[in-house]
């Protein structure tokens, strides 16, 4: 079965500080995709990141980073000096290497970043 | 350009009766798919369409589910009879078609509350 674990239900930050949303997944596939979306209190999900699971290296956009350990099974994504407009609920989700593009999502994450 | 658009926005209705949700994708993505997301939790997958191929319905939750598709254009979701824990809401996503994987585009969803 394919699963998909956020782990941290809440995290409240303040402004300008780093933070980490974990994400941790069972597949028996070798082959699938890792996603990451941001889900803002307008309710609109917002597509933030794709890796494939032949593709270990570590992502940098901006603020936003994301480490892929497939050791671990582990995709974790992580904010730099957080700002208030990063409040949001955080999605995890993967997808088989099937082209069908289900996603199967994990709980969310909610972050609040206070001034 | 236009992004997924779904109606009506909320939905109230009483225990029992048949509701219709519909989701109009962007313009010329084959694949549309239906998620449901309960308060709190992360989104269930509940049917995939992709071009004129038969629909995957391996997500719908029970027989009082059902969904169709005409062609590559509006989608609709139906709910017969529907109970307390239809509550929810009701995302819709397209992409583009399978020459190349692309990420989903979610609409901004449906309220449904069954009283």
């Amino acid at each position: 079965a394919q699963k998909v674990t956020q782990a941290q239900t809440e995290i409240s930050v303040v402004e300008k500080e780093d933070v980490t949303l974990d994400c941790v997944y069972e597949t028996r596939d070798t082959t699938y995709y890792l996603f990451w979306y941001k889900q803002p209190p307008s309710g609109e999900l917002v597509f933030l990141i794709r890796r494939n699971s032949f593709d270990e290296q570590n992502e940098i956009s901006g603020r936003y980073s994301w480490n892929f350990q497939k050791s671990t099974s582990s995709f974790n994504f992580t904010i730099t000096a957080s700002q208030v407009v990063d409040s949001a609920v955080y999605f995890c989700a993967l997808s088989p290497w099937d082209n069908t593009g289900k996603l199967i999502f994990g709980q969310g994450t909610t972050l609040q970043v206070k001034p | 350009g236009a992004g997924v658009s779904q109606s009506p926005s909320n939905k109230v209705t009483e225990k029992g009766k048949d509701v219709e949700l519909r989701c109009d994708p962007i313009s010329g993505h084959t694949a549309l798919y239906w998620y449901r997301q309960r308060l709190g939790q992360g989104l269930e997958f509940l049917i995939y369409f992709q071009g004129n191929s038969a629909p995957d319905k391996s997500g719908l939750p029970s027989d009082r589910f059902s969904a169709e598709r005409t062609g590559e254009s509006v989608s609709t979701l139906t709910i017969q009879r529907t109970q307390q824990e239809d509550s929810a809401v009701y995302l819709c996503a397209s992409r583009p078609g399978l020459a190349d994987y692309n990420e989903q585009f979610f609409g901004p969803g449906t309220r449904l509350t069954v009283l």
